[in-house]
This record gives C-alpha cells, sequence and structure tokens, in this order.
C-alpha cells in the first residue's frame, strides 16, 4: 500500500514550456486534489475532482488543466509554465469514513519556471 | 469565501514548554478545522481535528481548543519535544468536505533543546 505517488519530486522547465504531474492512490478514495504552496501563503487548491468523472477549479485555478483518468489517478498539466507557478505541488486525496475526514498527501513535487 | 489566518508565523520555545498556535476563520458555517503537521522536506499529514459540535479536543500532548463565537481555534502542543519543530497548519472547512478545505499561512515551530 503506497498511499498517494506523485510524480516527478522535481522539475526545472522553462517559461512557455508545458509539463504534466503525475498522481495516484491506491486507497480507493473517491476524492482526489492539487495543491500548491508558496512560502507564507500555506496551501491553495488548484483543482478537485470529487468522483471520477468530475474535476472542479480550486481556489487558484488559472494556467493549470487536471484530468481524472480513473479512480485511481488524477494528473496536473500546466500548458505555457510561467515563473509565477514556481512553486512546491502536492497531489492528496481524501478519506471520508466512520466520520473522520483527512487528506493524504503524496511527497511532493518542486517546480521551477525559468 | 472563508479566510482563515493564523498566528503567529514562527514560534520558539525551549523543550519541555508548551505552545500555542491560533487561528481565526471568517465564514460562521465552517465547522470542521483540522490542524497538519509539515515536517522539514515532508508531506503534510493530519495531526488532531476538531467538529463545531464539541469545545475541545485532546490527543495525548496534543489539544485543539474551538470558539465557535469568537470564531478562533488554537492547537496546543504541552512537554514539547525536539521531534514537534515543524510547519503546523490550521484549516476551515464548510460542511465536512475537504473540497472547500482552507489553509492558514502555517506557523514554523522550532523546539529549543
Amino acid at each position: 500500500n503506497a498511499g498517494v505517488t506523485q510524480t516527478p519530486k522535481f522539475q526545472v522547465l522553462k517559461t512557455g514550456q508545458s509539463m504534466t504531474l503525475q498522481c495516484a492512490q491506491d486507497m480507493n478514495h473517491n476524492s482526489m486534489y492539487w495543491y500548491r504552496q508558496d512560502p507564507g501563503m500555506g496551501l491553495r487548491l488548484i483543482y478537485y475532482s470529487a468522483s471520477e468523472g468530475t474535476t472542479d477549479k480550486g481556489e487558484v485555478p488559472n494556467g493549470y488543466n487536471v484530468s481524472r483518468l480513473n479512480k485511481r489517478e488524477f494528473s496536473l498539466r500546466l500548458e505555457s509554465a510561467a515563473p509565477s507557478q514556481t512553486s512546491v505541488y502536492f497531489c492528496a486525496s481524501n478519506l471520508k469514513a466512520g466520520g473522520v475526514e483527512k487528506l493524504f498527501f503524496g511527497s511532493g513535487t518542486q517546480l521551477s519556471v525559468l | 469565501g472563508e479566510n482563515v489566518e493564523q498566528h503567529p508565523s514562527t514560534l520558539s520555545v525551549q523543550e519541555g514548554d508548551s505552545a500555542v498556535i491560533k487561528c481565526t476563520y471568517s465564514d460562521s458555517a465552517s465547522n470542521y478545522f483540522p490542524w497538519y503537521k509539515q515536517e522539514l522536506g515532508k508531506r503534510p499529514q493530519l495531526i488532531i481535528d476538531i467538529r463545531s459540535n464539541v469545545g475541545e479536543k485532546k490527543d495525548q500532548r496534543i489539544a485543539v481548543t474551538l470558539n465557535k463565537t469568537a470564531k478562533h481555534f488554537s492547537l496546543h502542543i504541552t512537554e514539547t519535544q525536539p521531534e514537534d519543530s515543524a510547519v503546523y497548519f490550521c484549516a476551515a472547512s464548510i460542511d465536512f468536505g475537504n473540497e472547500k478545505l482552507t489553509f492558514g499561512t502555517g506557523t514554523r515551530l522550532t523546539i529549543i533543546p
């Protein structure tokens, strides 16, 4: 049981390049999320998927797209990277059971856009 | 939307002393308040949470209190240990749904041996 796995761990892009961050969970969770973490700003929700086949915008969706490929996988795509997208990105999935709400996070992707 | 403010941004305490981190929220409809701990270079992990139908919850050395009237909640860590050094995030949510979970900006807690 690996939990939430995201790749890559590190990435450097040039402005205008595109890339996809991959995320997979093996806990059979329905909901999955993408957050970005910037110094002094906490964790901000980019997009989420409440169930397979659905996606919705979070607090900071501009410049990103997502795909919920199946129940396990939720990818985040940057079509044309900008320096403002330099950040640490976390994928997460959600356990909702027995009155417990718990986000399980991946290990993070440190992205630098030059 | 919901706005969560967290204070202080940094906190240093002597090992064995207590640490308190405070958060305020803006939306009176929020009813779920988790706390996440993020050690250096690691992923955030849930350490404790509280719902609006209780005023306090304890788990060993960690406790969370909630004042719904004042719209603030606090994390209390007693008998601090070096492994408590981390960044702590509070969060607030409506309807127990993590889709609407809003995080505070984090508190970097340093335990001084």
